[in-house]
């Protein structure tokens, strides 16, 4: 079956604009995570959603959103981009809630100048 | 504070080496997990220990749980360049969503 995917698969954006991150799960799963992927910092958790609702939220500033709908897609938004913002942004599924294991998809690269 | 510490940080051998990369943590976890990352994709899961002191192995790597559940460790027999990568050790503290170590990058070169 198709795996996670996430688009769009590089961005540049510069600072001070607003960027939206989308990630299809595997289908039947219902558990959404997204993870920012920097050199320096390795994977920092943002969030998890399960069936349309955030269940967890990791340590970042209100610049960083996100949603699922009801088909489980999931999207992030990050408003007011910073250039410490520029990273690989990782979306997960799993088939349940805090089951922690995690079907990834290859990232979102998103460069802020 | 980096709850799941990974040791070491980089790791470059020649094939036919053997290895092993630590993963530990002053927390005791339910279970531990660990992942592959290749360049240019997502963590791909290897394998979940789940009792304490438990050993799975898989081909050549072998993963064992420490006894108390605050560590693991991952060791690779003769290794190979198809190896090479990013291996991440990643847990979930009592309902929250799972953490990452900072992983351990290996490379292997033949």
């Amino acid at each position: 079956k198709a795996g996670v995917t996430q688009t769009p698969r590089y961005l540049i954006k510069t600072r001070g604009q607003q960027v939206t991150l989308s990630c299809s799960p595997i289908s039947g799963h219902r558990s959404v995570s997204w993870y920012q992927q920097t050199p320096g910092q390795g994977l920092q958790f943002l969030f998890e959603y399960f069936s349309e609702t955030q269940r967890n939220k990791g340590n970042f500033p209100g610049r960083f959103s996100g949603r699922q709908f009801s088909n489980s897609r999931s999207e992030m938004n990050v408003s007011t981009l910073e250039l410490g913002d520029s990273a690989l942004y990782l979306c997960a599924s799993s088939a349940l809630e805090n089951t922690g294991e995690l079907f990834f998809g290859e990232g979102s690269r998103l460069t802020v100048l | 504070t980096q709850l799941l510490k990974q040791s070491p940080q980089f790791l470059s051998i020649q094939e036919g080496e053997n290895l092993t990369v630590y993963c530990n943590s002053s927390s005791v976890f339910s279970s531990l997990q660990w992942y592959r990352q290749e360049p240019g994709e997502g963590p791909v899961l290897l394998v979940t220990v789940v009792t304490g002191g438990e050993v799975k192995k898989l081909k050549r790597l072998t993963f064992q749980f420490g006894d108390a559940r605050k560590d693991s460790s991952l060791h690779i027999t003769a290794a190979q360049p198809g190896d090479t990568g990013l291996y991440l050790c990643a847990g979930a503290p009592a309902g929250t969503a799972l953490i990452f170590g900072k992983g351990t990058t290996l490379s292997v070169s033949s």
